[in-house]
């Protein structure tokens, strides 16, 4: 069936430093792939999106590209702030209704 | 806009009684999702709504789980006979047609 695997966290991290969140995806077809992020106390918010092999999607200095080669859509920022600190989760739709299949989610702890 | 929104926020029951949800979508959205999402966990799908018709539910909506979007607005969901493992985070989500899904903040059940 279709699932979304993440690496486990907590991940934490200094301020200014590199991020990386793996997402791999096991899907038939071609799947839209997402990250969604939620902050303490907010719901999920999307935080980008890829819909087609070697898209790349990017938002407030986030990125990820679907590589379908690999099945991944890892999760990147060059430089990550104590405002980034979150939950975030990497997800696929195979478009049957737009159903949302989740990864377990990655805490993000940054700290100054 | 105001979002989307869920009541109520939190609660709390005993095993055994009957508990109802209720989300109010964005406006003009016409599709409505519910996920249901547990400690260190990604949100698991459970249904969802075109307009008032539920188009699909998972296997993981037992026989004590019912959804309903009378009108094509809001909508509830009713667990009938509560049980310990039903205690979670309800999430409700809405989009325009397969556009990006936009999330409420939960409901968050405790069955004691």
């Amino acid at each position: 069936g279709n699932s979304v695997t993440q690496m486990e966290g907590p991940v934490t991290l200094s301020e200014e430093a590199f991020l990386t969140i793996n997402c791999t995806y096991t899907a038939t077809g071609y799947p839209s792939l997402f990250w969604y992020v939620q902050y303490p106390g907010e719901g999920l918010q999307l935080l980008l999106k890829a819909t087609k092999a070697d898209d790349k999607g990017s938002n407030k200095g986030f990125e990820a590209t679907y590589r379908k080669e690999t099945t991944s859509f890892h999760l990147e920022k060059g430089s990550v702030q104590v405002s980034d600190s979150a939950v975030y989760f990497c997800a696929l739709s195979r478009n049957q209704g737009g159903k949302l299949i989740f990864g377990q989610g990655t805490e993000l702890s940054v700290k100054p | 806009d105001t979002g989307v929104s869920q009541n109520p926020r939190h609660k709390i029951t005993k095993r055994g009684q009957n508990v109802t949800f209720r989300c109010d979508p964005i406006s003009e959205h016409n599709r409505l999702y519910w996920y249901r999402q547990t400690l260190g966990q990604g949100p698991e799908f459970l249904t969802y709504f075109q307009n008032e018709a539920q188009l699909e539910k998972s296997r993981l909506l037992s026989d004590r789980f019912s959804a309903e979007r009378p009108k094509g607005s809001f909508s509830t969901l009713e667990i009938q006979r509560t049980e310990q493992g039903d205690s979670a985070m309800y999430l409700c989500a809405s989009s325009l047609e397969m556009d990006e899904q936009y999330f409420g903040p939960g409901t968050r059940l405790t069955v004691t």
